[in-house]
C-alpha cells in the first residue's frame, strides 16, 4: 500500500531564509506524488506534482521538490521564505498507477514564518 | 481558469439531521471525489465516484452517507443522520485529462465546514 509520512508536524524559518518540509514516501510501484498547501481557512492548492518525468519538480510560488528513489524522498524546499508562506503543507501521493485512484495524504507541516 | 465549488461554505446542523453537501466539478472531468478533513487531523479518503458509480470507497463511508451526480453537473454528497463525529471540513475534489491524454492531479474544491451540534 501506498503511504507518506512528514518527517516533521512544525517547522519555523525566519523570512528570508530557506524552507525544507520533508517528506518520505513508500510505494509498491513508481509513484506520484504532490504538495499540497492549505492556508488558514482556505481550501488545498496544488503546489507541484512529480509524475515520472523529471525528478526536480518546480512549483508555484518558488517552491520545489526533488524525487530521490535511492532515499524514498520527496522534499519540498523554497530558498527564500515569505510570510505568505506560513500554512500546513501536505505531501501526497495518489494511490495507483494513472492517478485516477484516491489520494494518500502525509500528516501536514505547519510553516510558521517569522519576521 | 476552471475551478470546483462547493456549497454551502459552512454548514450548521442538529445531532440525527441530514445535510447534502454540494460539489460542482470542473466541466469536462470524469472522476469525483469527495475527502474530509476533522479539525487537526489530515485529509481522509470518502469516496471516488467514475461513470455514474462508487469507484472506491473507505471504511468512514458507511450506510450513513451517499453520493449522486443527480443531473450532470453536480455532484453531492449526503449524510443521512448526522453524528458528532462528523463534523469536520468536507473536500470535493474533480480529475480529468491533461493535454497529452494522462491524467495528473485532482483539482480541490474550497471545501464544506460542517458543524453537527
Amino acid at each position: 500500500a501506498q503511504s507518506v509520512t512528514q518527517l516533521d508536524s512544525h517547522v519555523s524559518v525566519s523570512e528570508g531564509t530557506p524552507v525544507l518540509l520533508r517528506c518520505n514516501y513508500s510505494s509498491s510501484y513508481s509513484p506520484s506524488l504532490f504538495w499540497y498547501v492549505q492556508h488558514p481557512n482556505k481550501g488545498l492548492q496544488l503546489l507541484l506534482k512529480y509524475t515520472s518525468a523529471a525528478t526536480l519538480v518546480k512549483g508555484i510560488n518558488g517552491f520545489e521538490a526533488e524525487f530521490k528513489k535511492s532515499e524514498t524522498s520527496f522534499h519540498l524546499t523554497k530558498p527564500s521564505a515569505h510570510m505568505s508562506d506560513a500554512a500546513e503543507y501536505f505531501c501526497v501521493v495518489s494511490d495507483r498507477p494513472g492517478n485516477t485512484g484516491k489520494l494518500i495524504f502525509g500528516q501536514g507541516t505547519t510553516l510558521q514564518v517569522k519576521p | 481558469e476552471p475551478e470546483v465549488t462547493q456549497t454551502p461554505s459552512h454548514q450548521v446542523t442538529q445531532m440525527g439531521q441530514e445535510v447534502i453537501l454540494r460539489c460542482v466539478p470542473i466541466s469536462n472531468h470524469l472522476y469525483f471525489y469527495w475527502y474530509r478533513q476533522i479539525l487537526g487531523q489530515k485529509v481522509e479518503f470518502l469516496v471516488s465516484f467514475y461513470n455514474n458509480e462508487i469507484s472506491e470507497k473507505s471504511e468512514i463511508f458507511d450506510d450513513q452517507f451517499s453520493v449522486e451526480r443527480p443531473d450532470g453537473s453536480n455532484f453531492t454528497l449526503k449524510i443521512r443522520s448526522t453524528k458528532l463525529e462528523d463534523s469536520a471540513m468536507y473536500f470535493c475534489a474533480s480529475l480529468g485529462q491533461g493535454t497529452t491524454g494522462s491524467y495528473n492531479e485532482q483539482f480541490f474544491g474550497p471545501g464544506t465546514r460542517l458543524t453537527v451540534l
